[in-house]
């Protein structure tokens, strides 16, 4: 029973232009989300969160948005750099729970 | 400021070894916890510990996986009797009180031949 999911297991984009990545959720009680990054043989490594009290949080040229009747999120990147090609991980946990619940991921490339 | 630090970084054993991954959480870090990362099943927390606690094991495979957390500064993930599909990278995490996201070290490659 995957709670979180991210559907698309790879996306290429354009360097300078945005990347979109999607996550979706079925656990209710979720109303804490992140996004991680990871490169090849590190661990991930935290972006930006969002809590359910809000639709939207931006950070740089990273927002996230989120869509609590969907019970869908994204994670936006504008403008899309070289440096942002790794696997990008979406996770949820219940407010006040320790426990986070992580997507499979999806591996961003940007090419110049 | 020093992550968190897990050794070995990589490990190779036959089956039937006992294993003992290490962590050292971030200083002042409340929380630590041990996820396990495989093609099958991704990122899934095996066990977390609050002060030095152990407070949702409900992750942990099966018997042959234990935790411990003997002070602050320094917990162990063992695997005995270790089998072939403990093969995965095995992450170490903690964090801080509230709501503050929890930081990853760079994780023990295990091999189980």
């Amino acid at each position: 029973d995957q709670q979180v999911k991210q559907n698309s297991p790879s996306l290429s984009v354009q360097e300078g232009r945005i990347s979109i990545l999607n996550c979706d959720y079925t656990n209710s009680m979720f109303d804490y989300f992140l996004w991680y990054k990871k490169y090849p043989a590190e661990g991930p490594t935290f972006l930006i969160s969002i809590s359910s009290i809000k639709d939207k949080n931006e950070d740089g040229r990273f927002t996230v948005f989120l869509n609590k009747s969907a019970k869908h999120l994204s994670l936006h990147i504008v403008p899309s750099q070289p440096g942002d090609s790794a696997v990008y991980f979406c996770a949820a946990s219940a407010w006040g729970a320790q426990k986070l619940v992580f997507g499979q991921g999806t591996r961003l490339t940007i090419n110049p | 400021d020093a992550g968190v630090i897990q050794s070995p970084r990589h490990e190779v054993t036959e089956m039937g070894q006992e294993v003992t991954l290490r962590c050292k959480p971030i200083s002042g870090h409340d929380y630590l916890f041990w996820y396990r990362q495989t093609m099958m099943r991704g990122l899934e927390l095996l066990i977390y510990f609050n002060n030095n606690v152990p407070i949702d094991d409900s992750g942990m495979p099966e018997d042959r996986f234990s935790a411990k957390m003997p002070n602050a500064s320094f917990s162990t993930l063992k695997i005995q009797p270790s089998e072939p599909r403990d093969s995965a990278v095995y992450f170490c995490a903690s964090r801080g009180l509230g709501n503050q996201p929890q930081h990853f070290g760079d994780g023990t490659r295990l091999s189980i031949l």
